[in-house]
């Protein structure tokens, strides 16, 4: 079945650092790719999607491109703030919009 | 401007104890979704409305029971609450359809006791 592998956390930077999240993932089909947010004590909230292999999804200075040769989506921001301090989901669309999530990684930013 | 909305925040229960999470959506979506989450395991889809008078198990659905009450509202029944349930408990909608994303609720802490 489908999967979403995300890359383990949890990752700290410093404020300005450079923002990698790794995501790969194992699909029938070509379903869309998606990015979402979780800041503490709220619902998860979509931060970026990706429709078709090559299409780039980007939002607030994140970015993720759709790559079907190495079955990834790794989310990317070149210059990291406090307030990006969250949870970050990747995942999979799927039939009836049942998606399928990854396990999630937490980004801490320090002054 | 509502969008999800989930109640209660949070609810603490017994072993065997009864509860009902209620979930309501402004947006005229037509699908609706439970998840849980749980510390590395990520969100699991628990049960799912892709239209209104349709349920279906997703996941983990073993101790829940879904009502799909109108196109608006969708409940979470656990019968006989364990401690295996506690959990963050997630609502969300979508338009329906494939591949679409998803709107969610701000959750509900449930602790089983």
């Amino acid at each position: 079945g489908d999967s979403v592998t995300q890359m383990e956390g949890p990752v700290t930077l410093s404020e300005e650092a450079f923002l990698t999240i790794n995501c790969t993932y194992t699909a029938t089909g070509y379903p869309s790719l998606f990015w979402y947010v979780q800041y503490p004590g709220e619902g998860l909230q979509l931060l970026l999607k990706a429709t078709k292999a090559d299409d780039k999804g980007s939002n607030k200075g994140f970015e993720a491109t759709y790559r079907k040769e190495t079955t990834s989506f790794h989310l990317e921001k070149g210059s990291v703030q406090v307030s990006d301090s969250a949870v970050y989901f990747c995942a999979l669309g799927g039939n009836a919009g049942k998606s399928t999530f990854g396990d999630g990684t937490t980004l801490t930013v320090k002054p | 401007n509502a969008g999800v909305t989930q109640t209660p925040k949070f609810q603490v229960l017994k072993t065997g104890q009864s509860m009902t999470l209620q979930c309501a959506q402004d947006m005229n979506h037509n699908s609706m979704y439970w998840y849980r989450q749980d510390p590395g395991m990520g969100l699991r889809l628990i049960y799912y409305s892709a239209s209104e008078g349709t349920t279906d198990k997703g996941e983990v659905p073993n101790g829940y029971n879904v009502s799909r009450l109108n196109k608006r509202e969708f409940s979470l029944r656990l019968e006989s609450a364990a401690p295996s349930q506690t959990s963050v408990y997630f609502c969300a909608s979508s338009e329906g359809g494939n591949n679409e994303k998803l709107f969610f609720g701000s959750g509900t802490q449930l602790s089983v006791l």
